[in-house]
């Protein structure tokens, strides 16, 4: 089956780093997105993984491990705009679709 | 480039009527998705226009129906509304839909009363 997991919620304090994992399970891999969405609005493009290793891109960097099925994404130095849900996503080439994780809901409190 | 735009931006509807949403890609994008979202189901993917064709398909009923103009533009049509139906209903536009990335338009929320 296709699935991918995240966390539900998660919780860090200003200044911090945080982490935010996912896994996944689809019948083709051609690459795996991160979106952030604050309340109320789209989904923005944060990074793009389609090889392994790490893509870093200012505060914000994003791993893949496609043996393992796992990515992250690292968010440094946090700031309460970082308050948002951070969505998770594969593409599958094989049915040529965007398999969407149910989101991180992250709370950056001061 | 101006991004992806939706119209309108909120719909108040009742029960039984139906309902057209609009959706403009960026300029040079000729793939349009459609999804639905509410809170704590995700994102729920409706169906993807490419080239004025549908090319994949959500786990919908029909009431859920669609289309893409030559111009890219894209329009969801919602039939006999449901109070379930009430989310946000968010497109977003891509090259060509073969794994590029996706970018999202501001959304158009509807309210099912």
């Amino acid at each position: 089956g296709q699935n991918i997991d995240q966390p539900t919620e998660m919780t860090a304090t200003e200044g911090a780093i945080v982490q935010i994992n996912c896994t996944y399970q689809t019948s083709g891999f051609n690459g795996l997105f991160w979106y952030q969405q604050h309340a109320g609005e789209a989904p923005t493009f944060l990074s793009y993984n389609v090889l392994d290793g790490l893509e870093e891109k200012g505060r914000f960097s994003s791993f893949l491990s496609r043996s393992k099925g796992y990515s992250y994404l690292l968010l440094k130095e946090l700031q309460m705009k970082d308050s948002a849900s951070y969505l998770c996503a594969v593409y599958d080439g094989n049915n040529r679709k965007l398999i969407w994780g149910l989101g991180t809901s992250l709370a950056v409190n001061p | 480039k101006a991004g992806v735009t939706q119209t309108p931006r909120y719909l108040i509807k009742t029960r039984g009527q139906q309902v057209t949403l609009s959706c403009s890609p960026i300029s040079g994008h000729r793939s349009v998705s459609w999804y639905q979202q509410t809170p704590g189901q995700g994102l729920q993917f409706l169906f993807e226009y490419f080239s004025e064709t549908q090319r994949n398909k959500g786990n919908f009923p029909g009431r859920f129906s669609g289309r893409q103009f030559s111009n890219s533009r894209s329009e969801m049509n919602v039939s006999t509304l449901e109070l379930g139906d009430s989310a946000l209903y968010l497109c977003a536009s891509s090259l060509d839909g073969t794994g590029n990335t996706q970018y999202f338009g501001p959304g158009t929320r509807l309210t099912v009363l």
